[in-house]
């Protein structure tokens, strides 16, 4: 079945801690993979997103998340976390091609300033 | 500003009664997408729409119906038949299929009382 895992629900990090959100998927064939960052009180939004080519991809606000195909993941990674970064996080896959969008059931990131 | 808005932003209804959720978007994007997020199971997909008068189940159909007589319009309406409806709905469109971004809305929450 097609699934998207994300490995924590909840993580809390003071300011200038590193950042690693897991994200593991479960889809065949091709895919597309994304994550998506929702602010409080706004709308989703996306951060990154990976379709081929340099499996290491750089989105928005210093965040980069890596795809190794071999592990089916594709984490989210930020060297230094700020108050701002507060928020919740879905990682989410889709078949080349197809429309049919998977998403994880999200991280709520708590930064501590 | 170009964007996707949904209407209301709160709604109550009453156990037994349909209830529409509106959804209009100007980024003329053909695929328009219908989430309900609920907390912890992150997006899933209830229906969607490739082009005007043509739409597919998503993973939780059963209870929800839609309609995509315009390009700019796909409103969804809980039926009395949809077992728990309290929820957060969200409405997107992308320009395409596949690996193109959804665009979300920023949600509709309803409560059924």
């Amino acid at each position: 079945a097609q699934s998207v895992s994300q490995h924590n629900h909840h993580v809390i990090l003071s300011e200038a801690a590193s950042l690693e959100l897991g994200c593991n998927y479960s889809y065949g064939g091709t895919v597309n993979l994304f994550w998506y960052v929702q602010y409080p009180g706004q709308h989703l939004q996306l951060l990154l997103k990976y379709f081929s080519g340099d499996p290491l991809v750089k989105g928005i606000k210093g965040f980069e998340a890596e795809f190794i195909k071999s592990k089916f993941s594709f984490n989210l990674r930020k060297p230094s976390v700020q108050w701002s970064d507060t928020a919740e996080y879905f990682c989410a896959v889709n078949g080349a091609g197809g429309f049919k969008t998977i998403f994880g059931a999200g991280t709520r990131l708590f930064v501590k300033a | 500003d170009g964007g996707i808005t949904q209407s209301p932003k709160y709604l109550f209804r009453k156990e037994g009664q349909n209830v529409t959720l509106s959804c209009e978007q100007n980024l003329n994007h053909d695929a328009m997408y219908w989430y309900r997020q609920d907390p912890g199971q992150g997006l899933r997909l209830i229906y969607y729409s490739q082009i005007v008068n043509d739409f597919q189940k998503g993973d939780i159909a059963e209870g929800y119906s839609v309609s995509r007589e315009k390009k700019e319009s796909f409103p969804l309406t809980v039926t009395s038949a949809q077992k728990n409806p309290t929820a957060f709905y969200l409405c997107a469109s992308s320009l395409d299929r596949g690996g193109t971004e959804a665009f979300f809305g920023q949600g509709t929450r309803l409560t059924v009382v």
